[in-house]
């Protein structure tokens, strides 16, 4: 079955430390979102890409940065930077064509800072 | 500028009693709009949509939403919930254009009481 796949499920980082979430997706989608969860926040926006090699900034940009190597795949990389980085992180995409369909969601993955 | 807002953070209910989720938008262009149910540490699910046509829209576990331009709103309702209904519920917006961002509420948490 066609899905997206986000690893890991839980994901510990020390201090100072850069930490990678990975979100595969085999459904041939175009577009595809990072999103940051906090309680009593919602979703808010981190990166999105509508294409291979091209990405936009959200709204939280800071202190994250993403790669579209492949239609496939997207990545994103907490960086030392991000001075608040525990929070459940959610990837999403959607079809060009298709795109009035909404989002297909991953599973999250859950960030701790230790 | 879209924006979704969710006027309850919570509400409470008891089992097998109506349930109103309340979900107001402003846009100054038509939109389309969508309620995504999130269970514990899990990615958010499509519950249902409005995209045009019949303002009524239902799901397949007894959700409904109407979409009321004059009120720019879109609450969903059930007639009876169950326990198992109990989530987070958000509401999200999208322009008819050839973005395809979703912007999310807030959120309303569901709890369903024996």
């Amino acid at each position: 079955d066609g899905g997206i796949t986000q690893s890991p499920k839980y994901l510990f980082r020390k201090e100072g430390q850069n930490v990678t979430l990975s979100c595969e997706q085999n459904l041939n989608h175009d577009a595809m979102y990072w999103y940051r969860q906090d309680p009593g926040q919602g979703l808010r926006l981190i990166y999105y890409s509508q294409i291979v090699n091209d990405f936009q900034k959200g709204d939280i940009a800071e202190g994250y940065s993403v790669s579209r190597e492949k239609k496939e795949s997207f990545p994103l990389t907490v960086t030392s930077a991000q001075k608040n980085p525990t929070a459940f992180y959610l990837c999403a995409s959607t079809s060009r064509t298709g795109a009035n369909y909404g989002y297909t969601f991953g599973s999250g993955t859950r960030l701790t800072v230790v | 500028a879209q924006s979704v807002t969710q006027l309850d953070s919570q509400v409470p209910v008891f089992e097998e009693a109506p349930v109103e989720l309340r979900c107001n938008y402003s846009s100054s262009v038509s939109v389309y709009l969508f309620w995504y149910v999130q269970y514990p540490n899990q990615g958010l699910q499509l519950l249902l949509k409005y995209l045009s046509g019949s303002t009524l829209v239902e799901s397949i576990n007894g959700f409904e939403a109407e979409f009321n331009k004059s009120q720019t709103s879109f609450h969903l309702r059930k007639p009876s919930v169950h326990i198992s209904d109990t989530a987070e519920y958000f509401c999200a917006v999208r322009k008819m254009d050839s973005s395809y961002k979703l912007i999310f509420g807030s959120g309303t948490r569901l709890l369903v009481r024996p």
